[in-house]
Formats: C-alpha cells, structure tokens, sequence
C-alpha cells in the first residue's frame, strides 16, 4: 500500500464550479499536510500548508484534514481557466522538508 | 533571480554515460532538496542537505547517484553509468530551515536513450 494515494484523474470541470480534490493516507505519525500545485513543465509551487485537523482557508482554497479517517481535501471554489493544472498533495514528520506526494490530480477547467 | 534555478532544463544522454544536474538555491536557504518526479507521478526524496552536510541521502536509488554541496550553496547531483529507468525530471528545492515552505525549481529533464 502506497503511503499517500491519490486519484490522477484527470478531472474537467466548467469555469466556475467548485472541485474537490483528495487524498488518503496510511500513517497516522505523519503531522503536517500540504497541497502544491503544479504547472505543466514547472516545479511545484505550495498552495496550502496545514497542521492537525480541520479547515484551513486561503481565499477560493479551503485544506480540509480529517485526521481520525487520514483523508485530506482540497476544495476550490469559483474555479477559473488559471487553476488548471496538476495538485499535489504532500505529507510530512514536520521535523524536514522530507515530503511523501501523492501521484497528482490533473485538472482542467474549461472557459 | 530570486528563485531556485536548476541547469541544465534539457539533458538527453545514452546509457552508461554520466550526467551531472546542478542547483543554484534561494541565497540564504541552508537547507536543499533532491527530488526525483517520473511522469504520471508526484516527487520522490532523494537527498536532502542542510549545510554542506548529507542530512538524509535514504531515498537515493542505488550507489550510482551521488550529490554534493561543497560550500553550502550550489549542489550537483551526479548519476554514473546512467539507465533508462533514470529518464525523469529532477526538482531541487530549497528551505530557509530544515522544515518550512520549500520552494521548488523548474527541475532538470533528463532523458535516457
């Protein structure tokens, strides 16, 4: 079993919906939890950094970690042309940068 | 600039030749980062340093990878006797500490014949 699963997808969506992305995992010692997302021929760039579980909210983004079912989402609300790209999630000790990914959802929000 | 900056963007080599990927990290980040990203999936560790110091080298693949970072800064990544199966991009990345937000360069395709 893969320490982080994530659905590829891909996934379309019409230019204003809300998406939700996800992510399982399998130990419960991981404490911080990230989304990146991720341009097609660019580095990952951090969009969400949360730690425990509950909502985390940055404009149209919202982290959502349920800790006792080690599930993490991803909602973006209003989606735009711009969000499409591939989301990463990320897990992490929290004691380094030592990030276990997921394998990225590919996004696309159609005009 | 103000990012991390990886060269080459573009390496095409042939098996058995070696290869060395380099990275230029924000200026002040002590702590630097290997990964490793094979199409269709999310980066894998490789190496992380902290200093001039190999902190954690457990997710390099076998002894034919190899990196360094002399003074602190700028590392090289280094791959002998290169494979197909070593047909990737390779992401640096750097942190101002040892854990934080990591900021990620455009990575190093390499590409194996």
């Amino acid at each position: 079993q893969k320490e982080v699963e994530q659905d590829p997808g891909p996934l379309s969506v019409p230019e204003g919906a809300i998406v939700s992305l996800n992510c399982t995992y399998s130990n419960s010692a991981f404490q911080y939890f990230m989304w990146y997302r991720q341009y097609s021929r660019k580095g990952p760039e951090l969009l969400m950094y949360t730690y425990s579980s509950g909502n985390k909210e940055d404009g149209r983004f919202t982290a959502q970690v349920d800790k006792s079912s080690k599930y993490i989402s991803l909602f973006i609300r209003d989606s735009q042309p711009s969000d499409s790209a591939t989301y990463l999630c990320a897990i992490s000790s929290g004691a380094t940068n030592k990030l276990i990914f997921g394998t990225g959802t590919l996004l696309a929000v159609q005009p | 600039g103000a990012g991390v900056s990886q060269t080459p963007s573009n390496k095409v080599t042939e098996k058995g030749k070696y290869v060395e990927l380099r990275c230029d990290p924000i200026s002040g980040h002590t702590a630097l980062y290997w990964y490793r990203q094979s199409l269709g999936q999310g980066p894998e560790f490789l190496i992380y340093f902290q200093g001039t110091g190999a902190a954690d080298d457990s997710g390099l693949p076998n002894d034919r990878f190899f990196a360094v970072r002399p003074e602190g800064s700028v590392s090289t990544l280094k791959i002998q006797r290169t494979e197909r199966g070593d047909s990737a991009v390779y992401l640096c990345a750097s942190s101002q500490k040892t854990a934080g937000e990591l900021f990620f360069g455009e990575g190093s395709r390499l590409t194996v014949l």
